[in-house]
């Protein structure tokens, strides 16, 4: 159980096109879901955090009208990144947490990831 | 601000020996998370740490948690070469996770 996906695994585009990002939760409804994103050989860095029909909140940092996080239903949040240069080329992760993981603490449950790279 | 320090950032070590990762944070919290992740690859979830001297283990992993002294660690047993990989550690405060910088591990035959 908890199984998170996310669409595409990897992408490429041009520098000032748009990409967009689902993150999935399948098999449990996410109360939460994060966007967080990973340059080589960092860690990981929260930048949203979205709730169902709700706005996302935003790091310090973050810009929202760069980063647009839509999270439609219990199930699915999408994040688009508006305009991408190369310096956005990173793995984007998203996690989904339900209170009723096993250890009922709102656990977050991690996506695979998606691999930007803007040209 | 929350911070997370973990070191060593890279561990070299040699199979069947006993090794340390710490991790360290800044503001009191009770809910700690350890990770592995695989190059290319997102992030496993290793322990689930909720309450001062919680003591996890799995196979040649042990985590501990020690809320007093903001003080976790990750104890690796007779180290192998399928426990390469980068681990983190992560603290949730108001459930949100802040990350260690992680580290880096490389097990040597």
């Amino acid at each position: 159980g908890a199984v998170v996906s996310q669409h595409p695994s990897w992408v490429i585009c041009k520098s000032g096109t748009s990409v967009k990002i689902e993150c999935r939760s399948l098999d449990f409804q996410a109360t939460t879901m994060f966007w967080y994103r990973q340059f080589p050989k960092q860690s990981l860095m929260l930048m949203a955090t979205s709730n169902e029909g709700s706005k996302a909140t935003y790091e310090q940092g973050v810009e929202k009208d760069k980063f647009l996080i839509n999270h439609a239903s219990l199930t699915l949040s999408t994040l688009t990144v508006t305009s991408a240069h190369p310096e956005d080329s990173s793995f984007y992760i998203c996690s989904a947490t339900t209170p009723y993981s096993r250890s009922g603490n709102n656990e977050q449950f991690f996506g695979p990831g998606t691999r930007l790279t803007v040209l | 601000e929350l911070k997370v320090e973990q070191n060593p950032l890279f561990l070299s070590m040699q199979e069947e020996k006993n090794y340390t990762i710490y991790c360290n944070y800044s503001t009191t919290s009770d809910r700690l998370y350890w990770y592995r992740q695989d190059p290319g690859k997102s992030l496993e979830s290793l322990f689930v740490l909720l309450s001062n001297g919680a003591v996890k283990q799995e196979g040649r992993l042990m985590a501990s948690l020690d809320t007093k002294a903001r003080l976790s660690t990750l104890h690796i047993t007779a180290a192998v070469h399928d426990l390469s990989a980068t681990y983190f550690c992560a603290v949730d405060l108001s459930n949100k996770l802040t990350f260690g910088g992680g580290t880096r591990v490389l097990v040597k035959p």
